[in-house]
């Protein structure tokens, strides 16, 4: 398995800003992966990132509203961009490890924005 | 294109009775299944799954599931439940090839009532 932290764990924001969600994993994969939870729903996946190439979004969400940054093996940073309160969900990043099928899950962001 | 249907968006059940609950998919090529439970203000944590083999497997705090390939399930069950049991659960399916994207059910809340 893969363990995975997220910062920050929870935020308050005003509408028009922006919010910056960071995710450690403590190994190195090439898969990763940035879901939205929106309050009382399901998972949806924003887009996945790998190391070493632009970030690929799912239809419905574009990369000037939710930028992704993949520096390395173990890190990726999302950010929600001049949000409204429609942003207001909990965010969780999650990874593939190599060889494996299955994905592990972060903690989750969980953002309201007013 | 695949999805996941979870009849069941609530389950309430007394402590120590058998639960199941429900997910049904549709895929036009061979799947993984997987099941994942999120506790409350938690990330999600992968209780079982099934790549190929033996269609009964075994996951983690005593929950098993069937896959049926006939009727496109696999249903998630456990004999006798506890009141920590009570959480979020969703099904996922991901298709038998190099995409790494998991499509996530609805979820079902179980609710255990002492």
């Amino acid at each position: 398995s893969a363990v995975i932290s997220q910062k920050p764990s929870r935020d308050i924001c005003q509408r028009g800003t922006s919010l910056t969600i960071q995710c450690q994993v403590d190994s190195q994969v090439t898969m990763m992966f940035w879901y939205r939870q929106q309050p009382g729903q399901s998972l949806t996946l924003i887009a996945t990132a790998n190391q070493g190439s632009e970030a690929t979004y799912e239809s419905g969400f574009v990369i000037d509203k939710f930028p992704i940054s993949r520096p390395n093996l173990t890190f990726s940073t999302l950010t929600v961009s001049n949000m409204s309160p429609e942003d207001s969900s909990i965010y969780l990043c999650s990874v593939t490890p190599s060889g494996r099928y299955e994905q592990y899950f972060g903690p989750g962001t969980r953002l309201t924005v007013t | 294109a695949q999805s996941v249907t979870q009849l069941d968006s609530q389950v309430p059940v007394f402590e120590e009775a058998p639960v199941e609950l429900r997910c049904n998919y549709s895929s036009s090529v061979s799947v993984y299944l997987f099941w994942y439970v999120q506790y409350p203000n938690q990330g999600l944590q992968l209780l079982l799954k099934y790549l190929s083999g033996s269609t009964l497997v075994k996951g983690i705090n005593g929950f098993e599931a069937e896959f049926n390939k006939s009727q496109t399930s696999f249903h998630l069950r456990k004999p006798s439940v506890h009141i920590s049991d009570t959480a979020e659960y969703f099904c996922a399916v991901r298709t038998v090839d190099s995409s790494y994207k998991l499509i996530f059910g609805s979820g079902t809340r179980l609710l255990v009532r002492p």
